[in-house]
């Protein structure tokens, strides 16, 4: 699986977008983006996935740049409750089960 | 999304002691897998369980430590046998859904003393 680089922190004011970045220019073609978040205490939640275009559902949206190295998550209209750690993880499913969380970010919601 | 429920959601242990942690999923499922959360930590895999299998597990985790089991498609164990302070964890399960992605469970907070 592709490593991934991310930021340690971030913090976005309640009610703007959150962008989160994400670098992984070693991902192969075959691999997929995913990223997860984890409130405190909680088991991670599954956010969104994508390999080239780019991907929206009802929690958030996740663009990924032509050349695949990198991507961006994007909360629209971040509340209180997103605060957590993100984790953007290459992933070419398949056999190859094995999700590698890394350090991820920390998105703090500040009100 | 499936809905993944974990017993106990935390215990405290005593040394030398085991726990087993069950893992329930509201639908069948194929794979099931188990992870550990460290304190201040990332998660990592401790082994992948398939039904009517033997549970396939990750570099520096054995069986005799962590036995696995899994009787059917939407029920798991995972044992912490003889368990030592450095055992104190959070231990969850999840399930792969049908994009490769996962769903996980609370998470079974352990503390050993």
């Amino acid at each position: 699986d592709a490593k991934t680089t991310q930021p340690t922190s971030m913090d976005c004011a309640e009610g703007r977008a959150a962008n989160l970045p994400c670098n992984h220019s070693t991902i192969s073609g075959n691999e997929y983006v995913y990223w997860y978040r984890q409130i405190h205490s909680q088991g991670p939640q599954y956010i969104i996935h994508g390999l080239k275009n780019n991907e929206t559902n009802e929690m958030a949206s996740l663009i990924i740049t032509e050349d695949r190295k990198s991507s961006t998550l994007i909360l629209p209209h971040a509340t209180l409750r997103d605060t957590a750690v993100y984790y953007c993880i290459g992933y070419s499913g398949g056999s190859n089960y094995k999700l590698t969380f890394g350090k991820g970010t920390l998105l703090t919601v500040n009100p | 999304s499936a809905v993944i429920s974990q017993k106990p959601s935390r215990d405290i242990c005593q040394r030398g002691t085991s726990l087993t942690i069950q893992c329930q999923v509201d639908s069948q499922v194929t794979m099931m897998f188990w992870y550990r959360q460290q304190p201040g930590q990332s998660l990592t895999l401790i082994a992948t369980a398939n039904q009517g299998s033997e549970a396939t597990y990750e570099s520096g985790f054995v069986i005799d430590k962590f036995p696995i089991s899994r009787p059917n498609l939407t029920f798991s164990t995972l044992t912490v046998s003889n368990m030592s302070p450095e055992d104190s964890s959070i231990y969850l399960c999840s399930m792969r859904g049908d994009s490769y992605e996962q769903y996980f469970g609370p998470g079974t907070r352990l503390t050993v003393t």
